[in-house]
C-alpha cells in the first residue's frame, strides 16, 4: 500500500495553462505539506493543512491555491503556469507533534514549456 | 533566522570505508534534528531523528548520527559504507516551538565507489 502518494509523476504543460496535482495519504496523519524542489534539490516548503486547515502558507505567487477536502488529501492547483514553474513538487505528511518524521510522496515533475 | 547548513555538496567514499555527512544548524531553543534519504527520482525517506537523550541515534540502513549541542552539529555517519549508499542526503531541522515547519538543508550527494 502507498502510503502517500500523487498524482500525476509527470506533468509536461504549455505556458499560461492551469493544472492541478493531487496527494492522498493513508497514514491517519493530521498534517499534510506541499513541497517544492529545484533544479539544485534545494526543498522548499509552500504549504501545510493540519485538519482542513491552512497553517502554513509561504511567500508563493497567488496563482499556486491548495485545496484540502478532508485531512487525507491536498491538492495543488496552479494557475497561468510559468517556465519557473518547473520544479519537482512533493507531497507529504506527519502526525501532530513536532518529532514526528514526514512521509514523502514520489514527487510529480513539473515541466512548463 | 533559522537555517541548516550542509557545508559539502558532495562526499566521496571507497566502499567498505567509514562515511559521515556533515549538518550544523542555527536555530532558537533545543530542535528536532531529522535525516532523509533521496534515490533518483524517489520522494524524500526518513532515516533517523534525534528527539532527545542519547547523543548517538540509529537509524534505518545502519546509518546513525551524533548529536554535538555546543557545536549546534548532527553528523550522520555509516561505520561502512555500500555502493548503494549513494543518494542525496538531507539535514532537517524542526523547532521545539516552531509549529509545523521543518527546514531543510540543501542537500549533500553521497557518492560510494565500489
Amino acid at each position: 500500500d502507498t502510503a502517500v502518494s500523487q498524482t500525476p509523476k509527470y506533468l509536461v504543460t504549455q505556458m499560461g495553462n492551469d493544472k492541478s496535482i493531487k496527494c492522498e495519504q493513508n497514514l491517519g496523519h493530521d498534517t499534510m505539506y506541499w513541497y517544492k524542489q529545484d533544479s539544485k534539490k534545494f526543498l522548499k516548503i509552500m504549504f501545510s493543512y493540519n485538519n482542513k486547515e491552512l497553517i502554513i502558507n509561504e511567500t508563493v505567487p497567488n496563482r499556486f491555491s491548495p485545496k484540502s477536502p478532508d485531512k487525507a488529501h491536498l491538492n495543488l492547483h496552479i494557475n497561468s503556469l510559468e517556465l519557473g514553474d518547473s520544479a519537482v513538487y512533493f507531497c507529504a505528511s506527519s502526525q501532530d507533534q513536532p518529532h514526528d518524521g514526514y512521509t514523502f510522496g514520489s514527487g510529480t515533475r513539473l515541466t512548463v514549456v | 533566522a533559522q537555517s541548516v547548513a550542509q557545508p559539502e555538496d558532495q562526499v566521496n567514499v571507497a566502499e567498505g570505508n567509514p562515511l559521515t555527512v556533515k549538518c550544523t544548524y542555527s536555530v532558537s531553543g533545543n530542535p528536532y534534528l531529522f535525516w532523509y534519504v533521496q534515490y533518483p527520482n524517489r520522494g524524500l525517506q526518513f532515516l533517523l531523528k534525534y528527539i532527545t537523550g542519547d547523543n548517538l541515534v540509529k537509524g534505518s540502513y545502519g546509518f546513525e548520527a551524533e548529536f554535538n549541542k555546543s557545536q549546534t552539529s548532527f553528523h550522520l555517519k555509516k561505520p561502512s559504507a555500500l555502493v548503494s549508499d549513494s543518494a542525496l542526503y538531507f539535514c532537517a531541522v524542526r523547532p521545539f516551538t516552531g509549529g509545523f515547519k521543518t527546514i531543510f538543508g540543501a542537500g549533500t550527494r553521497l557518492f560510494v565507489k565500489a
